[in-house]
């Protein structure tokens, strides 16, 4: 069964760096497109990124945009999320999610259980 | 802020029906850019219940059922039950990025 498991979350002080990892099984991971979606304490989901089948692009929420890096690794069915610079608001639980196409731009159609990153 | 509007709540007794709309705009929805929709209970990832509109996954009940009507989209949730009490998303694209709606809670009373 499709499976997504994401690791790496913890504290942080304000201006370092996390790195998140996300391991993918169940399916042929390099047929399709991942998502990263935070979820602040008590409030809604906020999608942040998105890689494409191939690693050859990546989008990002504005918010993030040139502080996280997200990149995957197809021979170990692996996405990661390399935040820099963090701020207390950028504080959430992290999931990775699959698209149900190639690029990106379909459904979110299986979650991981998320990863709570705390930055203070 | 999002792009797409929900209303914070809905409530409804059993056996109800109950819709939550996700407005959207031109950029988006009104593009023609399919919505998704998504349960979440508290302390879990959310589930894709509503792909591409009106389409439900395989497990999915069939009191689920959604729809479009110009620039915005509708779940309805029919015959509500207790296990119902979720919040629910809506999700599209919009500029080239996926964006999420603002969340509605459906309380079950």
């Amino acid at each position: 069964q499709v499976q997504l498991v994401e690791s790496g979350g913890g504290v942080v002080q304000p201006g370092r760096s996390l790195r998140l990892s996300c391991t993918a099984s169940g399916f042929t991971f390099e047929n399709f497109g991942i998502h990263w979606v935070r979820q602040a304490p008590g409030k809604g989901l906020e999608w942040v990124a998105v890689i494409w089948y191939d690693g050859s692009e990546q989008s990002y929420v504005e918010s993030v945009r040139g502080r996280f890096t997200v990149s995957r690794d197809n021979s170990k069915n692996t996405v990661d999320l390399l935040m820099n610079s963090l701020r207390v608001e950028d504080t959430a639980i992290y999931y990775c999610a699959r698209d149900s196409g190639f690029y990106g731009a379909g459904t979110l159609d299986y979650w991981g259980h998320g990863n709570l990153v705390t930055v203070s | 802020q999002s792009v797409l509007t929900q209303p914070p709540s809905v409530s409804g007794a059993p056996g109800q029906r109950v819709t939550i709309s996700c407005t959207g705009e031109s950029t988006n929805i009104g593009a023609g850019y399919d919505v998704h929709w998504y349960q979440q209970f508290p302390g879990t990832a959310p589930k894709l219940i509503i792909f591409t509109f009106t389409n439900r996954p395989l497990g999915v009940p069939d009191r689920f059922s959604g729809s479009k009507s110009g620039t915005s989209a509708s779940l309805a949730i029919s015959g509500l039950q207790a296990e119902d009490e979720a919040d629910y998303y809506c999700q599209s694209y919009d500029n080239s990025l996926t964006v999420f709606g603002t969340g509605t809670r459906v309380t079950v009373l």
